[in-house]
């Protein structure tokens, strides 16, 4: 059966440094990966997927991720976080979401 | 384009009775449709698969007869929430898929907030 992990609940990083938001899935083919962003009383932004191909994807916002079939993982990156950043992310295999990472931005 | 829309964007009613929640997609024929719902700071629970001319798949623990869902169209879903209770407050949000299209990408309605009192 399929399964999204995402393994910290929240975060929290200073406006600038880097961040990396973890996600590991359970599929048994090839899976398609999607990272979405909600923000408080918004809907659901699409920020990135993967269907196959170059697994380093770009994506809005300047995110990115990285698709390792090894590791089951496609973790979320972002060089340099901007205090409107701030939400909370989850991670998609196809129709399943992960539990989500609420992101903290300290000033 | 791949719009898809939800009315109401939020309802109240009484306890006992039923809502009708409806998932369109604006500008593309959508062969699958989902059903979520989403507590508060929690996240997305797939609570059904619908395709056109079928009846829904329902996932394990979610209520079929409380959660009736028709998917009629191309272009529409409905969620019915039948003799609502406080419990089934809740946010509920549909997406669409344009399989037909090549690819499995889903996108997202708005969502319902719907508090039942």
């Amino acid at each position: 059966a399929q399964s999204v992990t995402q393994p910290d609940i929240h975060i929290t990083v200073s406006e600038g440094a880097s961040l990396e938001l973890r996600c590991n899935y359970s599929y048994g083919a090839t899976p398609y990966l999607f990272w979405y962003v909600q923000s408080p009383g918004q809907g659901l932004q699409l920020l990135l997927k993967y269907f196959s191909g170059d697994t380093l994807v770009q994506g809005i916002k300047g995110f990115e991720a990285e698709f390792k079939r090894s590791q089951s993982s496609f973790n979320l990156r972002k060089p340099s976080v901007h205090w409107s950043d701030a939400a909370e992310y989850f991670c998609a295999v196809d129709m399943r979401f992960g539990a989500g990472t609420r992101l903290t931005v300290k000033p | 384009g791949a719009v898809v829309s939800q009315h109401p964007s939020w309802v109240i009613c009484k306890s006992g009775t039923s809502v009708k929640i409806e998932c369109r997609s604006l500008d593309f024929q959508a062969t699958t449709m989902f059903w979520y719902r989403q507590f508060p700071k929690q996240s997305l629970m797939l609570m059904a698969t619908s395709n056109e001319g079928s009846k829904a798949t329902y996932e394990q623990g979610v209520e079929k007869d409380k959660f009736l869902i028709n998917h009629a169209s191309l272009t529409l879903s409905t969620l019915t929430v039948t003799s609502a209770h406080p419990e089934d407050s809740s946010f509920y949000i549909c997406s669409a898929r344009d399989f037909w299209g090549g690819y499995n990408e889903q996108f997202f309605g708005p969502g319902t907030r719907l508090t039942v009192l």
